[in-house]
């Protein structure tokens, strides 16, 4: 069984620029959620879908922020205009049921100068 | 908000030697508690849960315990080695709920031959 996938694995930026991060989740997995990680604190959360419904989108930082998963299959995080603070690995994770363990992709790390 | 603790953020021992890593949780109605384990360059993994109608749980060489009076948990490895370096996290959540995880800011864990 094939894991969760994240593209690209890094992404350099500019400030001001747009950055788009994808996700494939598990397959037959319709609980799919964002994380991120700034500077070697903790994992934040972002948002979780399911399906192609956004559950819970109270970790989102700003409007600068635009998570879709159009058809409930993969989604995709985008970042417009990016500000050096945004700078991170940002995971995905999904699973089966909302009360099953969360698969974790590999990570994009951003870095925005 | 919600927020968890970890400590310590690195801890050093001898391959051999059992490590221990606590957290402490705010929100009391967390009922699910994973850690995740990184490994350089790799994503994180599950590698232990317990849920609140237990007070330990044990996998061969690791073991978690909770104490929900307290709020808190911990992760306790025995007989280190090497390959158990690796990054810490752990989390709280509640089933039932969106199952957001909550993370803490991890424990950077070295073993030495």
């Amino acid at each position: 069984e094939a894991g969760v996938t994240q593209f690209p694995s890094h992404s350099v930026i500019e400030k001001g620029q747009t950055v788009t991060l994808r996700c494939d989740p598990i397959s037959g997995h319709d609980n799919l959620y964002w994380y991120r990680r700034v500077m070697g604190k903790e994992i934040k959360f972002l948002l979780h879908f399911v399906k192609e419904s956004k559950q819970d989108e109270s970790g989102m930082p700003n409007n600068r922020f635009l998570a879709e998963r159009t058809g409930g299959t993969y989604s995709t995080l985008k970042v417009q205009p990016a500000e050096l603070e945004d700078s991170g690995v940002y995971f995905c994770a999904s699973s089966h049921e909302v009360d099953r363990e969360q698969f974790f992709g590999p990570g994009t790390r951003l870095t925005v100068l | 908000g919600e927020n968890v603790e970890q400590h310590p953020s690195t801890l050093s021992v001898q391959e051999g030697d059992s490590a221990v890593i606590k957290c402490t949780y705010s929100d009391s109605a967390s009922n699910y508690f994973p850690w995740y384990k990184q490994e350089l360059g790799k994503r994180p993994q599950l590698i232990i849960d317990i849920r609140s109608n237990v007070g330990e749980k044990k996998d061969q060489r690791i073991a978690v315990t909770l104490n929900k009076t307290a709020k808190h948990f911990s992760l306790h490895i025995t007989e280190t080695q090497p390959e158990d370096s690796a990054v810490y996290f752990c989390a709280a959540s509640i089933m039932g709920g969106y199952n957001k995880l909550i993370f803490g800011a991890g424990t950077r864990l070295a073993v030495h031959p």
